[in-house]
C-alpha cells in the first residue's frame, strides 16, 4: 500500500516568506507526527495529531510555526516569516495509535531559506 | 526527561566485518519503547525494530541482532558480515507510554562500509 507522502519535496524560499508543507499519511493510521532535520539539532519533534484530540504542540519552536490536520487525514505545517535558521528536512510520520504503533516516515521536505 | 545517547558519530568498517552500533536510554518512566531507524543517503527514515521494556530477549534477523540490556539501558544493534548497502545513518529512538508518544531521537551514528 501506499506510505507516507510529502509535498513539496524541496522548497527555497526567501527569507520572511510564509511556507505550507503538506503531508498524507498511510490510509487509516490515527496519529500523526512532524519532526524536523538538521545538521545540529538532530531529529527533533514538532507537533503531534491523534484523531479529534488537541495536537501536543510541546515541541513547536515558535509561534512562527503551526499546524492543522483536515478530516483526520491530511496535515499542513506552516512556517510565517521564515528564518534562515528554519532550514532543515521536515519529516512527517504516522502510525496506529497505542501499544506498538511504530512509526512509519515520508520522504521529507527539504527547506531551504535564503 | 527522556534521552538518547548515540556515541559513536561515524564508524567506518570494511565490508564483512562485524559492527555494533551503541544506544544508551534515560528515562524515569517504566513502561517505553525502543527503536532503531535507518537512514540511507536517500534519506527516508526506514523502521527496523521495536523493542519494549518489559522485553529483554534479544533478537536477530538475518544479519542483524539487538542486545537490549535494561541494567546498563542500552540498546545495541550489531551488523554481522556488514555490506556496502549497509551504509547509512542509524537512529536510536524512545518512546514512553502514553502522552503524546513522542520519538526522542539519538543524533544517529553514520556508519561508511567499504569495499
Amino acid at each position: 500500500g501506499a506510505g507516507v507522502s510529502q509535498s513539496p519535496s524541496n522548497k527555497v524560499t526567501e527569507k520572511g516568506k510564509d511556507v505550507e508543507l503538506r503531508c498524507d499519511p498511510i490510509s487509516g493510521h490515527t496519529a500523526l507526527y512532524w519532526y524536523r532535520q538538521s545538521l545540529g539539532q538532530g531529529l527533533e519533534f514538532l507537533i503531534y495529531f491523534q484523531g479529534n484530540s488537541a495536537p501536543d504542540k510541546s515541541g513547536l519552536p515558535s509561534d512562527r510555526f503551526s499546524a492543522e490536520r483536515t478530516g483526520g487525514s491530511v496535515s499542513t505545517l506552516t512556517i510565517q516569516r521564515t528564518q534562515q535558521e528554519d532550514s532543515a528536512v521536515y519529516l512527517c510520520a504516522s502510525s496506529w495509535r497505542g501499544g506498538w504503533g511504530e512509526q512509519f516516515f515520508g520522504p521529507g521536505t527539504r527547506l531551504t531559506v535564503l | 526527561a527522556q534521552k538518547v545517547t548515540q556515541a559513536q558519530t561515524e564508524i567506518s568498517v570494511v565490508e564483512k566485518e562485524d559492527v555494533t552500533l551503541d544506544c544508551v536510554y534515560e528515562t524515569r518512566d517504566t513502561t517505553y519503547y525502543l527503536f532503531w531507524y535507518k537512514q540511507p543517503p536517500s534519506g527516508e527514515l526506514v523502521f527496523l525494530i521495536r523493542r519494549n521494556s518489559f522485553d529483554e530477549q534479544n533478537e536477530i534477523s538475518g544479519r542483524y541482532s539487538w542486545n537490549f540490556q535494561k541494567s546498563t539501558s542500552s540498546f545495541n544493534f550489531t551488523i554481522t558480515a556488514s555490506q556496502v548497502v549497509d551504509s547509512a545513518v542509524y537512529f536510536c529512538a524512545l518512546r514512553v507510554q502514553g502522552g503524546s508518544e513522542k520519538l526522542v531521537f539519538g543524533k544517529g551514528t553514520k556508519l561508511t562500509v567499504n569495499p
